[in-house]
């Protein structure tokens, strides 16, 4: 166990939807990733919160937004959905901004199948 | 940009042969590598990582990696399979941040008796 909480762990949603899926990092950790495991694109990097503030921005999507709340928790909001934003969503934290050295907790991540 | 490019998308191997899993980079600038292993329904964790220390790096269960300059290499090696070994592997790489990490597509592999 990574000590990384996501839910839910499965949503399932139809074209047009928008939802939300939650990450709680471990405890102590202020930065959270979030990644975007799918068939084609493989596994890529969205988006980084450090402390409440974005600190880095990957391929995300205008129809994507994420935010990062006092209580360390962050919330990544996928709208407009489409057949092709089905993906196993992941999410991670460390404890520090994002220093190379440092190691990523990654939760087990939320399957994101829309019809 | 830097990349990693991983040969093999599956790899079988008995249980107690060598397993090795190939990894090549591509990067202007001496490269940070890292490889993460992935169970079934669970999120990555890290194996290993190359931070320009030693060239051989030994990570959790058994594994260990080499980083050849001359060869552009980051393999993963372990001496003898076990049956929990079953999963998918990614090598990943940055130059910059640990947001950066570029992933490899990943090779699954698969231990038989």
């Amino acid at each position: 166990d990574s000590g990384v909480t996501q839910t839910p762990k499965h949503l399932i949603t139809a074209t047009g939807q928008r939802v939300t899926l939650r990450c709680s990092p471990r405890s102590g950790d202020l930065s959270v990733y979030w990644y975007q495991q799918s068939l084609d694109q493989g596994l890529q990097f969205l988006i980084q919160y450090y402390n409440g503030e974005e600190r880095a921005k990957g391929n995300i999507l205008e129809r994507f937004s994420a935010q990062q709340f006092p209580d360390l928790h962050s919330e990544l909001n996928l709208s407009s959905l489409e057949l092709g934003d089905s993906a196993l969503y992941f999410c991670a934290s460390s404890p520090h901004p994002g220093e190379v050295r440092e190691k990523l907790f990654f939760g087990s991540g939320t399957q994101l199948s829309v019809l | 940009a830097q990349s990693v490019t991983q040969l093999g998308s599956h790899v079988s191997v008995s249980e107690g042969a060598l397993v090795l899993l190939r990894c090549n980079y591509s990067s202007s600038v001496p490269p940070y590598l890292f490889w993460y292993v992935q169970y079934p329904n669970q999120g990555l964790q890290l194996l290993l990582k190359y931070t320009s220390a030693a060239t051989l790096v030994k990570g959790i269960n058994g594994f260990e990696a080499e980083f050849k300059k001359s060869e552009t290499s980051f393999h993963l090696t372990k001496p003898s399979a076990h049956m929990s070994d079953a999963a998918e592997y990614f090598c990943a790489t940055t130059t910059g941040t640990a947001s950066k990490l570029t992933f490899g597509t990943g090779t699954r592999l698969q231990v038989t008796l």
